[in-house]
């Protein structure tokens, strides 16, 4: 099976404008996650998506939002870039919540100048 | 509140050698999951191994071992005959069976010395 892929790799963008980025699951996943990972902070979850429907939601503000669609790909949108969103953000996906194994993607690098 | 503590940011190891690495975490849960991640340079992260808590076993996956403490909250991670290869970030993560929020560790950065 083909792993977790995350569309792009790299972005470059300036304060203001908004991004999307794109993650496919492994095939049969039906559970999609996002998290923000940067140097001081860790990795924290942003949110979870489970047959189009947003399950669960971490602490971050509404410019972050996502969307699942019925083949399980899942985007996640910020708008109105800051600084402080630099960042690599990883998707990862898992069949189901039970037994909670997740999938992780290589990530997207977003730098906000 | 769930929250992963690892108190070794960064450690170091020669190859052959044996090396845990240091994970607590604080629930009110009974039933939850126990993981190690694995990230290397290349940033893809990767499952090392699992524990649920409701098995008193300790889980083993090869050179890598866990010694799981559910009463004392701990969870650490031993790997055995450390090999190059096992130079990467190691994050520590805890999931309760009610919902599929991972809460991670800040990260232990392990390198291995030839």
């Amino acid at each position: 099976k083909a792993g977790v892929t995350q569309t792009p790799r790299y972005l470059i963008k300036t304060r203001g404008q908004q991004v999307t980025l794109s993650c496919s699951p492994i095939s049969g996943h039906r559970s999609v996650s996002w998290y923000q990972q940067t140097p001081g902070q860790g990795l924290q979850f942003l949110f979870e998506y489970f047959s189009e429907t947003q399950r669960n939601k971490g602490n971050f503000p509404g410019r972050f939002s996502g969307r699942q669609f019925s083949n399980s790909r899942s985007e996640m949108n910020v708008s109105t870039l800051e600084l402080g969103d630099s960042a690599l953000y990883l998707c990862a996906s898992s069949l189901a919540r039970q037994e909670g194994e997740q999938y992780f993607g290589p990530g997207t690098r977003l730098t906000v100048t | 509140a769930q929250t992963v503590t690892q108190s070794q940011p960064e450690m170091s190891v020669q190859e052959a050698e044996t090396v845990t690495l240091s994970c607590t975490y604080d629930t009110s849960e009974s039933n939850y999951y126990l993981f190690w991640y694995k990230q290397p340079p290349s940033r893809q992260m990767i499952l090392v191994i699992r524990q649920e808590a409701y098995k008193q076993q300790n889980a083993t996956e090869n050179r890598f071992s866990v010694n799981f403490q559910k009463a004392a909250k701990s969870f650490s991670l031993k790997i055995s005959d450390s090999q190059l290869g096992d130079t990467a970030m190691y994050f520590c993560a805890f999931m309760t069976n009610t919902g599929n929020q991972f809460y991670f560790g800040t990260g232990t950065s392990l390198t291995v010395i030839p």
